[in-house]
């Protein structure tokens, strides 16, 4: 089955321990994305790659690092996590840069730093 | 710069009536259009997408939107809710240059049976 894979779920830290959400596609995909969603605020894009070893800031990469040394896993690294990093987050992929065509979300990583 | 315009924050219907959620955007160049809904503890699924061609688009669950070029606006459709249409709706517009997707703030539709 295609899909997007994240983990965890659920986490809840504290702030400054380093943690590391990742992502896996199945789809041989070239695009992968990193967003938050937040109340109010929509989807905002963090980071996404084009392809393996190429990685680009989206609107709120602050705070957040990126990998992408295999094209199916893109992980997301907070090094020094802050509470403003409560969010629920979301890793896409896409099949050749996300014009003309559709995004594969996953389901969801629900991250609370206390 | 690129954005993306939801007003309505919630939107309440009873089953069976019909459904309009609106969508404003802002793009400089002919724009990507795309309508993602959001199930309780789910991620997005694509409901439709707008490249160019026919302004009516079609899309899946009875869905459809049109684009106006002339109002910037993408509003989406449906004629009949059903209670299982009840979810949060992200509309988006697709930016070319840097690949990057903007999206609304969503609106949440709660169906009344």
């Amino acid at each position: 089955e295609a899909q997007v894979t994240q983990n965890p779920r659920y986490l809840i830290t504290v702030t400054g321990k380093k943690l590391t959400v990742t992502c896996s596609q199945n789809m041989n995909h070239e695009y992968m994305s990193w967003y938050r969603q937040d109340p109010g605020l929509g989807l905002r894009q963090i980071y996404y790659s084009m392809n393996v070893e190429v990685t680009d800031k989206g609107d709120v990469p602050e705070g957040y690092k990126v990998s992408r040394k295999e094209k199916r896993n893109f992980p997301l690294i907070l090094e020094s996590p802050s509470p403003n990093q409560t969010s629920l987050y979301f890793c896409a992929s896409s099949s050749r840069g996300l014009i003309g065509e559709k995004l594969f979300f996953g389901s969801g990583t629900q991250l609370s730093v206390l | 710069a690129q954005s993306v315009t939801q007003p309505d924050i919630h939107i309440t219907v009873s089953e069976g009536a019909s459904l309009e959620l609106r969508c404003n955007y802002s793009y400089g160049a002919t724009p990507y259009l795309f309508w993602y809904v959001q199930s309780p503890g789910q991620g997005l699924q694509l409901l439709l997408k707008y490249f160019s061609g026919d302004t009516l688009v079609q899309g899946i669950k009875g869905f459809e939107a049109e684009f106006k070029r002339s109002q910037s606006s993408f509003n989406l459709r449906k004629p009949s809710v059903h209670w299982s249409d009840a979810a949060e709706y992200f509309c988006a517009v697709g930016a070319f240059a840097g690949n990057q997707f903007y999206f609304g703030t969503g609106t949440s539709l709660t169906v009344i049976p």
